[in-house]
């Protein structure tokens, strides 16, 4: 199972911005963030495929967050702006099974320990 | 409101069986295959069940899956204490182009 090490995770006001990051050798998969508030159920966020060509987002966060990936680092992000109350939740990074992450790509096989953001006045 | 819909609780005594239910539409569990998650709160969550029937990885033959039409079930037999998580379905949904959770059941052995 591949280790994933995610951090970024802290406080901000509404409408404040941050980013996420999860190191790992994982340059060959596609990659996901999946988010859990307090209380509720798991919550996709986002993907991005191998090459980082092709993102995808939930409805919820289009137009504010940003999936990208540095090879070179090892390390894919995820960059949130215009923060809500209700993006408060523990962000988990997750690795997909194949390149791309459509149709049986998504499917995450290894999980980070995830990170909490809390988005509050 | 899940796109997939779970039971949210389920509860059984130990060495019993328990099969927790998926249902979705053509445009997800209809036309993709699904996966399973076992979550332990304040735990990373663990893949436990791929393409509708694969076993991941070191998990026991205790745990299956199954799909038909547009449903799936997880299936885990010999309840152990241990089993006390909360359990996921996932899958991608062509219409969103995005992935899809189901609510999450949880699941008490007593």
């Amino acid at each position: 199972e591949v280790q994933l090490l995610v951090s970024g995770g802290g406080s901000v006001q509404p409408g404040g911005s941050l980013r996420l990051s999860c190191a790992a050798s994982v340059n060959n998969y596609a990659m996901a963030w999946v988010r859990q508030a307090p209380g509720k159920g798991l919550e996709w966020v986002s993907a991005i495929s191998a090459g980082g060509g092709t993102t995808y987002y939930a409805d919820s966060v289009k137009g504010r967050f940003i999936m990208s990936r540095d090879k070179s680092k090892n390390t894919v992000y995820l960059g949130m702006n215009s923060l809500r109350v209700e993006d408060t939740a523990v962000y988990y990074c997750a690795k997909g099974r194949y390149a791309y992450y459509y149709g049986s790509g998504a499917c995450h096989d290894s999980w980070g320990q995830g990170t909490l953001v809390t988005v509050s006045s | 409101q899940s796109v997939l819909t779970q039971p949210p609780s389920m509860s059984a005594a130990p060495g019993q069986k328990v099969t927790i239910s998926c249902s979705g539409s053509s445009s997800n569990t209809g036309n993709n295959y699904v996966s399973w998650y076992q979550h332990v709160p304040g735990t990373a969550p663990k893949l436990l069940i791929y393409d509708n029937n694969k076993r991941a990885s070191g998990i026991p033959d205790r745990f299956s899956g199954s799909k038909s039409g547009t449903s799936a079930t997880l299936g885990i037999t010999g309840l152990q204490t241990g089993d006390e998580a909360d359990y996921y379905c996932g899958t991608w949904d062509s219409s969103l182009s995005a992935g899809v959770f189901g609510g999450g059941t949880k699941l008490t052995v007593l």
